[in-house]
């Protein structure tokens, strides 16, 4: 069985474009996290929600805006999509408390044109 | 603000040969360390990880770690290494005023020649 799933693995689109990328865990964990692996392979938090409630927002573009509708899951909605935005984004859960592993998904590869 | 350098962007080694991967972090507080695996297009798994107490860390896939606090760093080593490791391999850090968030290095890509 999947622990983190995330739809879709790929995703291209064009500039200005909505889109959304779907996270969920079934591994019983309280929190979730959201990833962005640059060109470069720089992996960098950008988001992480517990329980539903957001506990850390990086210095992330509003257009960027996460949605935890329960603890099992959390999405990524982009609005008017930029060239730089094209990255890896990676979901990831983790019991809460400290020192937790933080499991991640497969990957969403997005690709802005 | 925390941060967490792996110094070498790519390593080779040959099949068989031993293989230590460096990471150094600096951080405020007692941290706890990471080491993840991520072949191409795949995502990251770990390979082990240290929160407390004994220094030296057994992972899967027969890797290994050492914590050490004076020197801030936390190497990943395996004494023989299988042409399946090829791989890029992250080394992340948290500490307990950070909460859950990691702080990842860049990277190290290992090639693996036969």
């Amino acid at each position: 069985d999947t622990a983190v799933s995330q739809t879709p693995k790929y995703l291209v689109t064009q500039m200005g474009n909505d889109k959304s990328i779907k996270c969920e865990q079934n591994l019983g964990h309280d929190t979730m996290y959201w990833y962005k692996q640059d060109s470069k392979k720089f992996l960098k938090i950008m988001f992480s929600y517990n329980n539903k409630e957001l506990i850390i927002n990086e210095t992330v573009p509003n257009r960027f805006s996460p949605k935890s509708p329960d603890k099992a899951h959390l999405n990524l909605h982009i609005n008017s999509l930029e060239l730089g935005d094209s990255a890896v984004y990676f979901c990831a859960s983790s019991q809460t408390g400290w020192g937790e592993t933080q499991y991640f998904g497969p990957g969403t590869r997005l690709l802005v044109l | 603000a925390q941060s967490v350098t792996q110094p070498d962007i790519h390593i080779t080694v040959s099949e068989g040969a031993s293989l230590e991967l460096r990471c150094n972090y600096s951080y405020g507080a007692t941290p706890y360390l990471f080491w993840y695996v991520q072949s191409p297009g795949q995502g990251l798994q770990l390979l082990l990880k240290y929160f407390s107490g004994d220094t030296l860390v057994q992972g899967i896939k027969g890797f290994e770690a050492e914590f050490k606090r004076s020197q801030s760093s936390f190497n990943l080593r395996k004494p023989s290494v299988h042409w399946s490791d090829a791989a890029e391999y992250f080394c992340a850090v948290g500490a307990l005023e950070y909460g859950n968030k990691l702080v990842f290095g860049a990277g190290t890509i290992l090639r693996v020649k036969s």
